[in-house]
Parts: structure tokens; sequence; C-alpha cells
């Protein structure tokens, strides 16, 4: 079956642009998840939905950074004034429920020039 | 102080050989464990979950620690197949988010 889509797979922009990035979760799932890795590091947990709510929206770093769930499924992720340092690959992972185990998606690599 | 520790490595080893990772986490009331492996510039993907009891999926076996706060992942008869990065990862019930806390991450190259 389909596993999570991220779209885009690759985005390039300049310095104080706006960019939206899109999770479509395996069909079902309720819980969604965003997380940011940069180079050489981990995974840092963003945010998370549990149906069409933000549950817990701690690890986004600051106000330029939203996320919305509208319908339960699709998620977009929004990054306004972009900056070099928001460059990472943003990954979205889907869940059936809380405390079930998380699939997720290829990623989105962003590079802020 | 991380949440999650690990060596980074890289860690080179020949075919065949056995390597163990270790991983330290700080928060005792961390409840859940595992391992993820992420492939280069790939999405990271569950190996294991890991007990307090130990548990073993073929060559892998992952081993908890509850006191000391310490996980390790042991690999044995090394394949090529193997070379990846091998990311800890742990969770908390409070709260109920599920949210996922990684390590670093610890990359082994296994050479022929």
């Amino acid at each position: 079956g389909a596993g999570v889509s991220q779209t885009p797979s690759n985005k390039v922009t300049e310095k104080g642009k706006y960019v939206e990035l899109r999770c479509d979760p395996i069909s079902g799932h309720t819980a969604l998840y965003w997380y940011r890795q940069s180079l050489g590091q981990g995974p840092e947990f963003l945010i998370y939905f549990q149906g069409t709510g933000a549950a817990d929206d701690s690890g986004l770093p600051n106000d330029r950074f939203f996320a919305v769930r509208p319908e339960g499924s699709v998620s977009t992720l929004k990054i306004q004034r972009t900056e070099r340092g928001d460059s990472a690959v943003y990954l979205c992972a889907s869940s059936p429920g809380q405390g079930n185990i998380q699939y997720f998606g290829a990623g989105t690599r962003l590079s802020v020039l | 102080r991380k949440e999650v520790e690990q060596d980074p490595g890289p860690f080179n080893v020949p075919e065949g050989a056995t390597v163990a990772f270790n991983c330290t986490y700080s928060n005792s009331a961390s409840q859940s464990f595992f391992w993820y492996r992420q492939d280069c510039r790939k999405e990271p993907k569950l190996l294991m979950s890991v007990y307090s009891s130990g548990n073993e999926d073929g060559r892998f076996t992952a081993q908890l620690n509850r006191a000391s706060q310490y996980i390790s992942l042991l690999i044995r008869d090394s394949k090529l197949s193997d070379s990846a990065t091998y990311l800890c990862v742990v969770t908390f019930n409070s709260g109920n988010t599920g949210k996922l806390i990684f390590g670093q991450g610890t990359t082994l190259q296994v050479k022929p």
C-alpha cells in the first residue's frame, strides 16, 4: 500500500521567502508528526497532530513556523521569512494513533540560499 | 546535555565482524525505546524495539538497562548491507504525544 508521501522532494528558495511543505499520511492514520533533520544529526521533533488539532507544537523553533491539518489527513508545514539556518530535511511521519509505530516519508530537502 | 547521546562513529568493520553500539538517555521517565536504521539520504525505518528483557531479531540483539539508562545494539556477522546510520530513539508516555526523541546516530561502514 501507499506509504507517507511528501512533496516536493527538494525545495530551493532564497532567504526571506515563504515555503510550504506537504505531507500525505498513510490512509487512516490519525497521528501525524513533523521532524527536522540537520546534516549529521538525528531528527528533531517539531509538531504533532492528532486528527485536525495540533496536540503538541513544542518543537517549533519560532513563530515563523506553522503547520496545519485542516481535514485530519494532509498536513502542510509553512515557513515564513526563511533563513539559511532553516536548511534541513523536513520529515513527516504518521501512525495509527499516539504510541504506535511511526512510518516516515522520504522527506523534503529544503535549501535556503 | 542532549536527551539521547550516541557515539557518532564512524565504525569501520570488516564483513563478518561483530559490532556493538551504545546509547544513553537522560530522562528517567523515558518509557519506550527503539533502534531505527537510516540509509544515506533516506528516511529512518524502525529496526527493532528494545525491551528490558532484551530481544533478538536474527543477527541483531538489543538490550535495555533502565537503572543505568543505557541501550545497546549488537550486530553479529556484519554484512555489507548493514552499512547505515543507526539511530537510538526514546519516547515518553506522559503527555500522550508519542513524539520520538532521536540520538545523533552512529554510522556503520562494513567493508569487504
